[in-house]
């Protein structure tokens, strides 16, 4: 069974840079085809991809958000973390981490099979 | 950038038919995947790679791509279809893109 879940700061002031953790079970980063991103939703709008890194350590990042993101891994290989400098009150979003997989050859393509719950990050002085 | 193009939203009957549309340059030659989102709820995976379902999804989400727009077609429509709904592509400039949302709205 494929769970992940976020962690991290419920609050941040502008200015700072936010540290957020994905923490998943029921696959390996090391699969053949395996992703895990970062996906974003302010509250009532849209979703918005931020990042993701594959298990060949492809790392790829939204082109408007590409300077203030690094995705990484943990040395367990059970954790993905995300962080973003300069965090403003626009960076206010629900954060979800996310799963991919394809088998075909084609990861970059796939769909976001499995999703953690999200987080609600608030910045604010 | 690569932008794909949703209604905001869509009103359907019980049992009648949704279509929920989504644009984007010749996006008939991407693989498109389809989310449902609850309120206060992560999106769940409808419909992948154009026209697949996941296990567990009913019969009645289906998918289909041409052109220069997708459809999500939910037949026979119940009051718990009711959600938000996102359609995602991957661009070789833009990387991963969601579409705006379509809110479908069971009358």
């Amino acid at each position: 069974q494929i769970t992940l879940k976020e962690s991290g700061p419920t609050l941040v002031k502008p200015t700072q840079t936010l540290t957020l953790t994905c923490t998943f079970s029921g696959f390996s980063l090391s699969t053949s085809g395996v992703g895990v991103g970062w996906i974003r939703q302010p509250p009532g709008k849209a979703l918005e991809w931020l990042a993701v890194i594959y298990w060949n350590g492809d790392e790829r990042y939204s082109p408007s958000l590409k300077s203030r993101l690094t995705i990484t891994t943990d040395t367990s290989e059970t954790q993905v973390v995300l962080t973003m400098t300069k965090m403003d009150p626009v960076d206010t979003a629900t954060y979800f981490c996310a799963h991919s997989y394809d088998n075909s050859g084609y990861y970059l393509t796939a769909s976001w099979g499995y999703w953690g719950q999200g987080t609600l990050v608030t910045v604010s002085s | 950038s690569y932008v794909l193009t949703q209604p905001p939203s869509v009103s359907v009957a019980p049992g009648q038919t949704a279509r929920i549309t989504c644009g984007g340059d010749n996006i008939g030659s991407k693989s498109v995947h389809w989310y449902q989102q609850k309120p206060g709820q992560a999106p769940v995976l409808v419909v992948y790679d154009d026209s697949d379902r996941p296990s567990g999804i009913p019969e009645r989400f289906s998918g289909s791509n041409s052109g220069n727009t997708a459809t999500l077609t939910i037949s026979r429509v119940e009051a718990g279809d009711e959600a938000d709904y996102y359609c995602q592509v991957w661009d070789s400039n833009s990387d991963q893109v969601f579409g705006g949302g379509t809110k479908l709205t069971v009358l």
